[in-house]
């Protein structure tokens, strides 16, 4: 199988720009997580999304959201960028039901200016 | 107290060495363990879960998990080089958000040949 992917895998944006990151999950997956990943913070929980539907959100502004689509696949968008907001966005895959293992795509490397 | 909480680390072992990694978690993060492990400049691999009391073994990896003490741990038997890694320690949340995991901040291993 296929692992997941993830697009672009880098990115330089400058502060008030907005920013859209694409991933695709293993096939017949259907929950998506998302996750930001700092050297202070460490990994943070985003948001998860699963049959279209988001199911859990973490504690981040509304300036980050997301979606999924019937395919599975998932989008993130961070609206109005921060310096702040640089770091590693990675995207995480699981059935969605069952058991929560989750597998981790390549990530996006973020940089805003 | 921190939902996941890791030695902070770095620690390092000689080849061959047990290397082990511990984790500590809060009532909020109950249901089910995970251990990642993360190479410089790359995401997380899924290296081990584990959802009830007692070891779980995978090869040179051993699991822990002690409910009642709130710990987690990861035992490295053997320890090569390549097992030089960040290495992360992952709880998932009760209440029905299975899929919303909480990371402590890692341990950093080295392993010296």
């Amino acid at each position: 199988k296929a692992g997941v992917t993830q697009t672009p895998r880098y990115l330089i944006k400058t502060r008030g720009q907005q920013v859209t990151l694409s991933c695709s999950p293993i096939s017949g997956h259907r929950s998506v997580s998302w996750y930001q990943q700092t050297p202070g913070q460490g990994l943070q929980f985003l948001f998860e999304y699963f049959s279209e539907t988001q199911r859990n959100k973490g504690n981040f502004p509304g300036r980050f959201s997301g979606r999924q689509f019937s395919n599975s696949r998932s989008e993130m968008n961070v609206s109005t960028l921060e310096l702040g907001d640089s770091a590693l966005y990675l995207c995480a895959s699981s059935p969605g039901t069952g058991v929560s293992e989750q597998f981790f795509g390549p990530g996006t490397r973020l940089t805003v200016l | 107290q921190k939902e996941v909480e890791q030695n902070s680390g770095p620690l390092s072992v000689p080849e061959g060495a047990i290397a082990s990694l511990n984790c500590t978690y809060s009532d909020r993060v109950s249901q089910s363990f995970f251990w990642y492990r993360q190479y410089s400049g790359k995401s997380p691999e899924l290296i081990m879960s584990i959802y009830s009391n007692g070891d779980k073994e995978d090869g040179r990896f051993t699991a822990q998990l002690n409910k009642a003490s709130q710990y987690v741990s990861l035992l490295i038997r053997d320890s090569q080089p390549s097992d030089s890694a960040t290495y992360l320690c992952a709880g998932s949340n009760s209440g029905g958000s299975n899929y919303k995991l909480t990371f402590g901040k890692g341990t950093l291993l080295t392993v010296n040949p």
